[in-house]
């Protein structure tokens, strides 16, 4: 497709589950980010990846949360032993180059953990 | 972060100009104003972006004070798809993500 795609668009997991969440970039793009939207709130940094190397994971909020993207296009967020406070929207976004260019984001995943 | 304010929410009747304002008092030389908004249950959509200039493009305007510690976003014409939430957010030179903020809930009344 044209746009970022992502999947599943929504996901429903029980308190302690482990949930994957997929992300395809724009083809080509180099650059690769994902965020966390809680309801009501703006988007917060979560990792940064160009290609294949993760050069950015200051927004990880805990280490139940991993984000690889190892052949340099698609990428997965794995969130370990789900936690309620886990619920939130997943989104993700790709740029052409390095992190200056304009951001294209995917209509996010939503996980609601239970 | 460098962070940026926004008013909560505003209003705009259809097919009337609008006008989005943010402050940045603490911006420095090279962060670029970037405009984002986010229309419901879809992912942040990129506006505009500027330095010192204004700036024009099909989408909206971006006025830039002279001391760059405001600007204004310009939607000359108000749609009903106008509605989002709309985010001022300054692009710190090698920083690797965006700070979003809350951003302003923009309704557009028929």
């Amino acid at each position: 497709g044209a746009g970022v795609s992502q999947s599943p668009r929504y996901k429903v997991a029980k308190r302690g589950q482990d949930v994957a969440l997929r992300c395809d970039p724009i083809s080509g793009h180099v650059s690769l980010f994902w965020y966390q939207q809680a309801l009501g709130q703006g988007p917060e940094f979560l990792t940064y990846f160009q290609n294949e190397a993760q050069l950015d994971k200051s927004g990880l909020p805990s280490d139940r949360f991993f984000a690889e993207r190892p052949e340099g296009s698609v990428s997965t967020l794995k969130i370990q032993r789900t936690q309620q406070e886990d619920s939130a929207v997943y989104l993700c976004a790709s740029t052409l180059s390095g992190p200056v260019g304009e951001l294209f984001f995917g209509e996010g995943s939503r996980l609601t953990v239970l | 972060d460098a962070k940026t304010t926004q008013p909560n929410s505003m209003e705009s009747n259809e097919e009337e100009p609008v006008h989005l304002p943010c402050n940045h008092s603490t911006i420095s030389g090279t962060d670029y104003i970037h405009w984002y908004r986010q229309l419901p249950s879809q992912g942040p959509e990129y506006v505009i972006h500027g330095l010192t200039s204004n700036v024009n493009n099909r989408m909206a305007s971006l006025a830039i004070a002279e001391d760059r510690k405001s600007s204004t976003l310009i939607l000359h014409r108000a749609t009903l798809r106008d509605a989002a939430v709309y985010y001022c957010i300054l692009r710190q030179t090698g920083a690797n993500n965006l700070f979003f903020g809350t951003g302003t809930r923009l309704t557009v009344i028929p």
